[in-house]
């Protein structure tokens, strides 16, 4: 079965670093793209980027370019979603997800991960 | 940026009626246009991706149809488990989503 499991829930206070995660099972990794969307408390889906787990290349939403880093590791198909200095603004539930199906560049999302909830809080 | 108008915001229908969804896209994304459900406290879900192509699973009374800015999501008969919230999510530059249609009970 094809699965993207992600790490637990954050609470964090403002500046503080974090890192979350993404496994990956059943499917070859390098196969897909993995993608990060972020949705805000009661409101809609943003695409954040995407990685390419074969050689790590990445793209950034406008958005959130330079905000937060994407990363793999192919050892444990696992991919990341990274801050350095996090925001209050950083609340969100954070899902990463394959893009696994359909024509074009960007593929559609068919399996998502179960989602990480990330609260920022003094 | 290419921006998606999902309308109406809320729809409220009855099980058994059918609904209609749009999105409609600020400029062309030819067939890349890809629609989400999302229930509460779940991730989303793939109904349909390139326009009009089911995702694995999903039943047929789920549609997806229209090219360049205008799309449609129809599901013919409501049943108890679509009230939920609809994205659709263009794929011809970067990646954006509309804004959502909730399906709720009329």
């Amino acid at each position: 079965e094809v699965q993207l499991v992600q790490s637990g829930v954050e609470v964090k206070k403002p500046g503080e670093s974090l890192r979350i995660s993404c496994k990956t099972s059943g499917y070859y990794f390098a196969k897909y793209w993995i993608s990060w969307v972020r949705q805000m408390p009661g409101k809609g889906l943003e695409w954040m980027g995407r990685i390419d787990p074969t050689d790590s290349y990445t793209n950034y939403g406008p958005s959130f370019q330079g905000l937060v880093t994407i990363s793999v590791d192919k050892s444990t198909s696992t991919a990341f979603l990274q801050w350095s200095s996090l925001k209050a603004s950083d609340t969100a539930m954070y899902y990463c997800a394959r893009g696994g199906v359909g024509g074009g560049t960007y593929r559609a999302f068919d399996i998502w991960g179960q989602g990480t909830v990330v609260t920022v809080s003094s | 940026e290419i921006v998606l108008t999902q309308s109406p915001a809320t729809l409220a229908l009855s099980p058994g009626e059918r609904a209609t969804l749009s999105c409609r896209a600020s400029q062309s994304v030819g067939i890349y246009l890809t629609w989400y459900q999302q229930k509460p406290g779940q991730a989303p879900r793939l109904l349909i991706y390139d326009a009009s192509n089911r995702a694995t699973g999903i039943p047929a009374r789920f549609s997806g149809s229209g090219s360049g800015t205008d799309f449609t999501l129809t599901i013919s008969s409501l049943q108890p488990e679509d009230f939920a919230v609809y994205y659709c999510q263009q794929r011809s530059e970067w990646l954006t989503f509309g804004g959502g249609t909730k399906v709720e009970v009329k």
